[in-house]
């Protein structure tokens, strides 16, 4: 089945640094999908890509959809004590019957 | 807009018990729904897409008639643990596609039950 490189796996980081994680997958995606997650807590939607090249930006999260539809990262700008949290990326395509693929998440940690 | 709540946010049973969760998209329709299954510090694993008025879909080792799904309307899904026992105990979350997305494909999710079963 399709698979999601989510990268990197965990990343700790000092309050005001920027932040970039991405996702590569085999497959292409029609969709792209960045959800954050706060412990104990759904998914929340961040950002969605919906064409080739786009670039979007909510705040200070930017992510793009890569040009070649089989990857797309997301950057945190400035990051603050609140950003901690599971950021997950998630690609569709319109053969899986409209299922998102996740990836594996990454574990941001913000030191004050 | 947007939101999607389940009920029970969390729930402690016996074993041998059956559980049911509620999902519903409170200021959209939804015809596709979708019920995941996390475990600490792990992705989210689909276990089915639930279909408004028909059968829901679910992943291959999932078992259907472990976990009952209902998608009785276009604003509620029911996802029933059927005879829980303790190795059932995770997180399971619920997300809602808007009947009106057309080409846009975002899901919106629950904020998550919590299932623990002794």
């Amino acid at each position: 089945g399709q698979q999601l490189n989510q990268s990197p796996q965990s990343m700790f980081i000092q309050e005001g640094e920027d932040v970039s994680m991405n996702c590569t997958s085999s497959s292409i995606f029609n969709t792209w999908l960045w959800y954050k997650q706060d412990p104990g807590e759904g998914p929340v939607l961040l950002i969605a890509l919906y064409k080739a090249g786009e670039l979007t930006s909510n705040g200070r999260l930017t992510a793009q959809f890569g040009i070649t539809r089989k990857d797309s990262f997301l950057n945190i700008s400035a990051s603050i004590p609140s950003d901690v949290g599971i950021y997950f990326c998630a690609g569709l395509d319109n053969t899986n019957a409209g299922k998102s693929t996740f990836g594996d998440g990454t574990t941001l940690t913000v030191k004050p | 807009g947007a939101v999607v709540s389940q009920h029970p946010s969390w729930v402690i049973c016996k074993s041998g018990t059956s559980v049911k969760i509620e999902c519903r998209s409170l200021d959209f329709q939804a015809t596709t729904m979708f019920w995941y299954r996390q475990f600490p510090k792990q992705s989210l694993m689909l276990m089915a897409t639930s279909n408004e008025g028909s059968k829901a879909t679910y992943e291959q080792g999932v078992e259907k008639d472990k976990f009952l799904i209902n998608h009785a309307s276009l604003t509620l899904s029911t996802l029933t643990v059927t005879s829980a026992h303790p190795e059932d105990s995770s997180f399971y979350i619920c997300s809602a596609r808007p009947r009106t997305s057309g080409t846009y494909n975002e899901q919106f999710f629950g904020p998550g039950t919590r299932l623990t079963v002794l």
